[in-house]
């Protein structure tokens, strides 16, 4: 099955400055690429996902990069703000294109602080 | 709308007890999955249901049980609970046609002692 592993664990960044997470996946044929924030005691909850079709999306302050070749995506946060402090995580599907019931596979996880 | 609810949020209970975890939506969603989260291990896929009547394996799903009662209401149960099942329980809901996302509830931290 897929396997999805995520780096740093733990991060810490002058608010201000930028934050990058990466994941690497290990199957080919996945094809869908989310990213969830996890605040303290909440679920997690989407912030931005791309496809395999799809090299970079950016939504305000925030940016994936995605390179199938490597098999690698990457979560970008610029300027960042004590708001910014979750545990992210990345994950990868297999899911058949058109239909949404995915199964995804988690990373492990990365626990972000924005030092004020 | 309420989105994902989840009941219990708490609860601890003794090994060999039984207990089931309910969740329920309200946003018409075909797809629902059962994660548990494990401190370091992210995210695993315990039981998932692509649409009312139909549920599937995840990658645990050892020790546990699931029923898609109707199109809203997806339950969990442990017959027999173990320690090894510490951990937090979360519920999620999805739409059968893109964007893909995955709505979560808010979980329920079960200890068994």
């Amino acid at each position: 099955g897929e396997n999805v592993e995520q780096h740093p664990s733990t991060l810490s960044v002058q608010e201000g400055d930028s934050a990058v997470i990466k994941c690497t996946y290990s199957d080919s044929a996945s094809n869908y690429f989310p990213w969830y924030k996890q605040e303290l005691g909440k679920g997690p909850q989407l912030i931005i996902d791309i496809r395999s079709n799809v090299g970079e999306k950016k939504d305000q302050r925030i940016a994936v990069t995605l390179n199938k070749t490597a098999k690698h995506f990457s979560l970008h946060i610029t300027e960042t703000q004590p708001e910014d402090s979750a545990v992210y995580f990345c994950a990868a599907s297999i899911g058949a294109a058109g239909f949404g019931n995915e199964k995804l596979t988690f990373g492990t996880g990365t626990r972000l602080t924005i030092i004020p | 709308n309420a989105g994902v609810t989840q009941t219990p949020k708490f609860q601890v209970l003794k090994t060999g007890q039984s207990m089931t975890l309910q969740c329920a939506q309200d946003m018409n969603h075909n797809s629902m999955y059962w994660y548990r989260q494990d401190p370091g291990m992210g995210l695993r896929l315990i039981y998932y249901s692509a649409s009312e009547g139909t549920t599937d394996k995840g990658e645990v799903p050892n020790g546990y049980n699931v029923s898609r009662l109707n199109k809203r209401e997806f339950s969990l149960r442990l017959e027999s609970a173990a320690p090894s099942q510490t951990s937090v329980y979360f519920c999620a809901s999805g739409r059968d046609r893109g964007p893909y996302e995955q709505y979560f509830g808010p979980g329920t931290r079960l200890t068994v002692t």
